[in-house]
C-alpha cells in the first residue's frame, strides 16, 4: 500500500527555468510534508517543509504547495539550476511528537546547463 | 561532528551471516530512526527510538532484523541471516524530538548480501 506516491520518476528542465515535483498522498491522517533532496552516495538532505494548516511555504528558490482536498502537493524550484540535479523525495507524517515519515518513491531532477 | 554519521559505508556479506551497523545521531537528539531503500524505492521506515521508551519496531520485516540503542545516543542495526533480498542501503537519521519535526540523515551503509 504506496501510501505517498511520486508518478514521475524523473524530470528534466533547462537552467533558469521552473522545475515542478509533484506528490500525491492517500492518508488523510498525514499532517506534516517534507521535501527531501539526494545526491548519490549521500543521505537525503532536508529542503522545505509545511504543515497541514498552511498551503504554502516559500524558502528562497523552493516553495512548497499542499492541496489538502486533492491530497496532493508539488515543490517549485525557480529558477533551476544544474546543482539542483538530484533525486527528490517527499515524505509525510502524522502527528508532532513522533515523526515517522513514509516516502514516496523518489525523482529524479535533471537541470541542463 | 555536526552531522549524523554511519559505519561501515559499505559492507558486503555472505548470505547466512550476520552484520551489524552503526549509527552516531546528533549530539543531543533524542529520536533516532533507522531507513532501508531498496534499489528503485523509496525510503522504508524500519524501527524508531525516542529517549527512554520502547521502540517502535513496526516496519521491521523479520525477525532477523534487531536494533538497540544503548545510553540514549548510538544504535546498532543487526541483521542475522543475512538474505539477498537484504542487499539495499540502510540510512540513520536523528531528530532533536522538541517538537522540531525534521530529520537529519546519515550517508548511508551500502549493504550487499551475496
Amino acid at each position: 500500500d504506496q501510501q505517498v506516491k511520486q508518478n514521475s520518476p524523473s524530470l528534466s528542465v533547462q537552467e533558469g527555468r521552473i522545475s515542478i515535483l509533484n506528490c500525491d498522498y492517500t492518508n488523510s491522517m498525514f499532517d506534516y510534508f517534507l521535501w527531501y533532496k539526494k545526491y548519490p552516495a549521500e543521505g537525503p538532505t532536508f529542503l522545505i517543509s509545511i504543515s497541514s494548516i498552511k498551503d504554502k511555504n516559500e524558502d528562497g528558490r523552493f516553495t512548497v504547495f499542499l492541496n489538502k482536498s486533492a491530497k496532493h502537493l508539488s515543490l517549485h524550484i525557480v529558477p533551476s539550476q544544474p546543482g539542483d540535479s538530484a533525486v527528490y523525495f517527499c515524505a509525510a507524517s502524522k502527528g508532532t511528537s513522533y515523526g515517522k515519515l513514509t516516502f514516496g518513491q523518489g525523482t529524479i531532477l535533471t537541470v541542463h546547463p | 561532528g555536526a552531522g549524523v554519521s554511519q559505519s561501515p559505508s559499505n559492507k558486503v556479506t555472505e548470505k547466512g551471516k550476520d552484520v551489524e551497523l552503526r549509527c552516531d545521531p546528533i549530539s543531543g537528539h533524542t529520536a533516532l530512526y533507522w531507513y532501508r531503500q531498496s534499489l528503485g524505492q523509496g525510503l522504508e521506515f524500519l524501527i524508531y527510538f525516542q529517549g527512554n521508551s520502547a521502540p517502535d519496531k513496526s516496519g521491521l520485516p523479520s525477525d532477523r532484523f534487531s536494533a538497540e540503542r544503548t545510553g540514549g545516543s548510538v544504535s546498532t542495526l543487526t541483521i542475522q541471516r543475512t538474505q539477498q533480498e537484504d542487499s539495499a542501503v540502510y540510512l540513520c537519521a536523528s531528530r532533536d524530538g522538541g517538537g522540531q519535526e525534521t530529520q537529519y540523515f546519515g550517508p548511508g551503509t551500502r549493504l550487499l548480501v551475496l
